[in-house]
């Protein structure tokens, strides 16, 4: 049982390129989360995802992208990166009802130059 | 938009003293909180939660206490070790019924000294 496991754990990307950060969780959870993390901050929530098939936008969506197209994975998108989306990014995933709590894997650090 | 903000961004102490860090929430409607730890490099780690139909909760030398009151959290390290410095998260679930997203303040960085 690996838990949450994201895949890459470093990129760096030019400005305008594309790419796409995968998460992937064993333990049948529902709910799944992308977050960035800035130095010195805390966890913001980018999109996240109720269910397989389903997306909605969290507190800072713009310049991103995501897709459940299965219900183990959680797809990021960024189509055209921006230095402003150098950062790291968390995935998480919970099961539905009973307890809320989230698991994150251990992110993917991303530069963007 | 609501937030959970912390008192204090670090926090020093020593080996074997006890540790409390702070938290204050401003979602009253707010029915769950979470404490999560941070190490050098790694994903959050949850460390203990609790609801908002309780006072305190214990679990392994660790303990949350909320007051509602006056809306803020606070997690006891007891006798604090090495391994405990980290950066500590408190989170806001938001109301029951709601995607559960999570609301997080800024950390609380915990230095042990030796």
């Amino acid at each position: 049982n690996a838990g949450v496991t994201q895949t890459p754990k470093f990129r760096v990307l030019k400005t305008g390129q594309s790419m796409t950060l995968l998460c992937a969780q064993d333990m049948n959870h529902e709910y799944m989360y992308w977050y960035r993390q800035d130095p010195g901050m805390g966890l913001r929530l980018i999109h996240y995802s109720v269910g397989e098939g389903t997306t909605a936008k969290g507190e800072v969506p713009d310049g991103y992208n995501v897709s459940r197209l299965k219900k183990q994975n959680f797809l990021l998108g960024l189509e055209s990166a921006a230095p402003s989306q150098t950062s790291v990014y968390f995935c998480a995933s919970r099961a539905s009802g009973g307890k809320e709590t989230q698991y994150f894997g251990p992110g993917t650090r991303l530069l963007v130059l | 938009g609501e937030s959970v903000g912390l008192h204090l961004p670090t926090l020093s102490v020593q080996e074997g003293d006890n540790s409390i860090i702070n938290c204050a929430y401003s979602n009253s409607a707010s029915d769950y909180f979470i404490w999560y730890k941070q190490e050098s490099g790694k994903g959050p780690q949850f460390i203990i939660d609790i609801r908002s139909n309780m006072d305190k909760r214990q679990g392994q030398r660790v303990t949350v206490l909320l007051n509602k009151t006056v809306k803020h959290l606070s997690l006891q390290i007891a006798a604090t070790q090495p391994g405990d410095s980290a950066v500590y998260f408190c989170a806001d679930t938001g109301p029951r019924g709601s995607a559960r997203q999570l609301t997080f303040g800024s950390g609380t960085q915990l230095t042990v000294l030796p």
